[in-house]
């Protein structure tokens, strides 16, 4: 069964810096692409960044580019995002997610984990 | 203002069918498959439709999926009460280089 857990949530302040982890089980992290999307409390979803199976491609929402950085662990059983100069819009759940197939370049995310949520207050 | 547009609701009694649309443009929906998700409140989304209108496993063949030119469809027939939820459609878009949602439709059944 495949299984996504998000973790590394949490209050920060405005301007600061966290780093979400994804922990995939149930099947092989390097043979699909990855996903992050975030979810505003009450609003919808948006689309954050995708990896694709190799780790070589990636893309980036225009509100997060610049400022978070998805990553492969190096041990290829662990998604990342590193964000940075978080500021109050980015208070949302994030969401990891498994693509459906090796491309980065696609919306069909067929597994999701139970997302963790980001706080940036003062 | 999402890429994709979606009616923010839609209701129908158990039983009936009812129908959400999703309209996009030439780099996104026109160019890519559509893909729809199910989110129960409190719930992380689920994948109810792939490439326009292949049911993952388990997806009950209740629910289907269409696209036509820059606009896509997902129909619930026989609708139940558990199919109470938000819906959201879902493409890449070429020009952006990125996947874009739409805004979501929140289906009440009466």
């Amino acid at each position: 069964e495949v299984q996504l857990v998000e973790s590394g949530g949490g209050l920060v302040q405005p301007g600061g810096s966290l780093r979400l982890s994804c922990a995939a089980s149930g099947f092989t992290l390097n043979d699909y692409a990855m996903h992050w999307v975030r979810q505003a409390p009450g609003q919808g979803l948006e689309w954050l960044s995708s990896i694709s199976w190799s780790g070589r491609t990636t893309a980036y929402a225009p509100s997060v580019k610049g400022r978070f950085t998805i990553s492969r662990g190096n041990a290829g059983d662990a998604l990342s995002l590193q964000m940075n100069s978080l500021r109050v819009e980015d208070t949302a759940f994030y969401y990891c997610a498994k693509g459906y197939s090796l491309s980065y370049s696609s919306a069909s995310l067929d597994s999701w984990g139970q997302g963790v949520l980001v706080t940036v207050s003062s | 203002q999402s890429v994709l547009t979606q009616p923010p609701s839609a209701s129908a009694t158990p039983g009936q069918t009812v129908t959400i649309s999703c309209s996009g443009g030439r780099s996104n929906i026109g160019s890519n498959t559509v893909n729809w998700y199910q989110q129960v409140p409190g719930s992380a989304p689920k994948l109810l439709i792939l490439g326009n209108d292949q049911r993952p496993s388990g997806v009950p063949g209740r629910f289907s999926g269409s696209k036509s030119g820059t606009s896509a469809s997902l129909a619930i027939s026989g609708l139940q009460s558990e199919d109470e939820a938000d819906y959201y459609c879902a493409a890449w878009d070429d020009s952006l280089d990125g996947g874009v949602f739409g805004g979501g439709t929140k289906l009440t059944v009466l």
